[in-house]
């Protein structure tokens, strides 16, 4: 079955440190999309990025880098240089392209981690 | 253009009673899509409407339903309200043409059910 796994529930960093949150997912289909959403104190969850399956390229915005390993199912997601801004929780989370797919928006979501980045 | 916007912000129930919120997508959004987030469960899905079709349904009872109009708006409605459906309900739109878009959410309605 497909699962998506937050192992850290919460980080706490000081202003300029770098912070890894890690995804772990588990899915049988060859054919899957991984997502990375942030969710401010504010509710409403804000897209980061999208990889497919059969794109492992790392990809850097800015201060954000992300790292998809198909070996170890990780899509592990840096963040240099952290701001207080960057505080919020951020989810992983997975789609699957197979057969049964369809036309989906069912996004199977890790748990979370809640990060506090302080001054 | 205007985000995703959905009302009211904060419902206070009690058990047994029925509940209906409302979502306005972002114009030209015709994908609306329900999530139900708890601390202990994280972010699942409900259901998804399309041109005012439901087109995915997750794994809850028949106590939750929703709708879409003609206009993109969505409805969501709960009945019989259980102390458990106390959540942050999050709706979602996308333009609804391919896979895997990007979701733009609201803010969500903090439901709590006394």
């Amino acid at each position: 079955a497909q699962k998506v796994t937050q192992a850290q529930t919460e980080i706490s960093v000081v202003e300029k440190e770098d912070v890894t949150l890690d995804c772990v997912y588990e899915t049988r289909d060859t054919t899957y999309y991984l997502f990375w959403y942030k969710q401010p104190p504010s509710g409403e969850l804000v897209f980061l990025i999208r990889r497919n399956s059969f794109d492992e390229q790392n990809e850097i915005s800015g201060r954000y880098s992300w790292n998809f390993q198909k070996s170890t199912s990780s899509f592990n997601f840096t963040i240099t240089a952290s701001q207080v801004v960057d505080s919020a929780v951020y989810f992983c989370a997975l789609s699957e392209m197979g057969f049964n797919a369809g036309n989906n928006r069912k996004l199977i979501w890790g748990l979370g981690t809640s990060l506090a980045v302080n001054p | 253009k205007a985000g995703v916007t959905q009302t009211p912000r904060y419902l206070i129930k009690t058990r047994g009673q029925q509940v209906t919120l409302s979502c306005s997508p972002i114009s030209g959004h015709r994908s609306v899509s329900w999530y139900q987030q708890t601390p202990g469960q994280g972010l699942q899905f409900l259901f998804e409407y399309f041109s005012e079709t439901q087109r995915n349904k997750g794994n809850f009872p028949g106590r939750f339903s929703g709708r879409q109009f003609s206009n993109s708006r969505s409805e969501m409605n709960v009945s019989t309200l259980e102390l458990g459906d106390s959540a942050l309900y999050l709706c979602a739109s996308s333009p609804g043409q391919a896979n895997n878009e990007k979701l733009f959410f609201g803010s969500g309605t903090q439901l709590s059910v006394l």
